[in-house]
């Protein structure tokens, strides 16, 4: 079974200022997505950023971006100039990419918050 | 294109009660999922549906929850009889639309479960 782990259960950053969330995961699989989720306090899960496995390119959303180690199974978030609004918990997640809609696995979250 | 729809946001009930939930996915998505985040944690997956078919059931506890989807669109959760420790944030999620993100999942906003 896959897992995944956030070693970070809180973080702080200042505005403007840059910072970076850790994951880790474990599989087996070689063919996968990986996601960061981000959940304010109003619970709604909103998708931040989605890697595919098979791609070496990093993805990149605006301000953030991810440092995917496929061979470390690593998958960090860092968001740049940060801003108020990125307080938040985000999760990292996995979902196998080998038959058809499968559900995602998600870590236990890092609370981010963010100082003015 | 409207979002996943959950109701309702908040329940309170006392232990041995029974309570449901509906979720209403984003139109066209053939993918609906329900998941269990307690306080603290990661969502779970409960369950999932493929149109109106059970995909994975495994983690549901059957012996109290219950879950339909039918006619392939709205679903309801239901929990009978409801346990101090089915408190949680209950979230519904769909995916399969079409395009780059047919495999992406969207999430409604939750609904807040306490059992007393």
């Amino acid at each position: 079974a896959q897992t995944v782990t956030q070693s970070q259960p809180e973080m702080s950053v200042q505005e403007a200022e840059t910072v970076t969330l850790s994951c880790t995961y474990d599989t087996s699989e070689s063919d996968y997505y990986l996601f960061w989720y981000k959940q304010p306090p109003s619970r709604q899960m909103i998708l931040v950023i989605r890697q595919e496995a098979y791609k070496q390119q990093n993805a990149t959303e605006n301000r953030f971006s991810v440092n995917f180690q496929k061979a470390a199974k690593s998958f960090s978030l860092k968001i740049s100039d940060s801003q108020l609004g990125d307080a938040a918990m985000y999760f990292c997640a996995y979902r196998s990419r080998n038959s058809g809609n499968t559900p995602l696995v998600f870590g236990k979250g890092t609370r981010l918050s963010v100082i003015a | 294109e409207a979002g996943v729809a959950q109701s309702p946001r908040y329940k309170i009930i006392e232990k041995r009660q029974s309570v449901a939930f509906w979720c209403n996915p984003i139109s066209g998505h053939a993918t609906l999922y329900w998941y269990q985040q307690i306080l603290g944690q990661g969502p779970k997956l409960l369950i999932q549906f493929q149109n109106n078919g059970v995909v994975d059931d495994s983690q549901l506890p059957k012996d109290r929850f219950s879950a339909e989807r039918l006619k392939g669109v709205d679903s309801t959760l239901k929990i009978q009889p409801a346990k101090l420790e089915d408190s949680a944030v209950y979230l519904c999620a769909s995916s399969g639309g079409v395009g780059a993100n047919t495999d992406t999942q969207y999430f409604g906003p939750g609904t807040r479960l306490t059992v007393l």
